[in-house]
């Protein structure tokens, strides 16, 4: 069964420093997606992208951050400068038939 | 207003009890409608979609009610397994973000 990768599984940080989060959707999928979880709390959206763009993006999705599909495998979400509050797990999901979000298993970033 | 509100829980019921989770939502545009399982610190996996009519998948049944803005999950004869975090999830205004609740808590004992 295809599913949604992401790599690191963990990735620890110094506050201030850049983060690249990655993740290969499912090939077949058309809409992709970032969402985090800071611990404790509930799952919240980031931002959409489809067609080489983004389509929808969140409150929390600020200049800091920023999505791109680099080589048309990839799905990438970077953080320019790590805040203490960034410190989540970071969910990538790709979006199937009824709309239904398939999640990989997130990388879990520590800001320090 | 929540967008997606749900009860915290924690439900602790024994196996075999029969259990409902409700879920309230605010944006009346909204189109679809899930209910996903998340277990301790891994990935939301979906559970199963919610339609008008109402739908069952084996144990799992889930209700959706327009008029209120209501959802619900019914589990029958709950099994240890079935311990985890339960997140009602719906469609925002664009139709292709979804929203999650803070979900619902259960624990399963034998």
């Amino acid at each position: 069964e295809p599913e949604v990768t992401q790599t690191p599984s963990h990735q620890v940080t110094q506050m201030g420093q850049e983060v690249i989060l990655r993740c290969v959707p499912i090939s077949n999928h058309l809409y992709f997606y970032w969402y985090r979880q800071i611990l404790g709390q509930k799952v919240e959206f980031l931002v959409s992208f489809y067609n080489n763009e983004i389509s929808e993006k969140s409150e929390i999705f600020d200049d800091q951050f920023s999505v791109e599909r680099p080589d048309g495998s990839n799905f990438t979400l970077k953080i320019r400068s790590t805040k203490l509050e960034d410190s989540a797990m970071y969910f990538c999901a790709t979006m199937g038939q009824g709309k239904k979000l398939f999640f990989g298993s997130g990388t879990q970033l520590s800001v320090l | 207003r929540k967008e997606v509100e749900q009860d915290p829980g924690p439900f602790n019921v024994p196996e075999g009890a029969t259990v409902a989770f409700n879920c309230t939502y605010s944006n009346s545009a909204s189109q679809s409608f899930f209910w996903y399982r998340q277990d301790c610190r891994k990935e939301p996996k979906l559970l199963m979609s919610v339609y008008s009519s109402g739908n069952e998948d084996g144990r799992f049944t889930a209700q959706l009610n327009r008029a209120s803005q209501y959802i619900s999950l019914l589990i029958r004869d709950s099994k240890l397994s079935d311990s985890a975090t339960y997140l009602c999830v719906v469609t925002a205004n664009s139709g292709y973000a979804l929203n999650f609740g803070k979900g619902t808590s259960l624990l399963v004992t034998p």
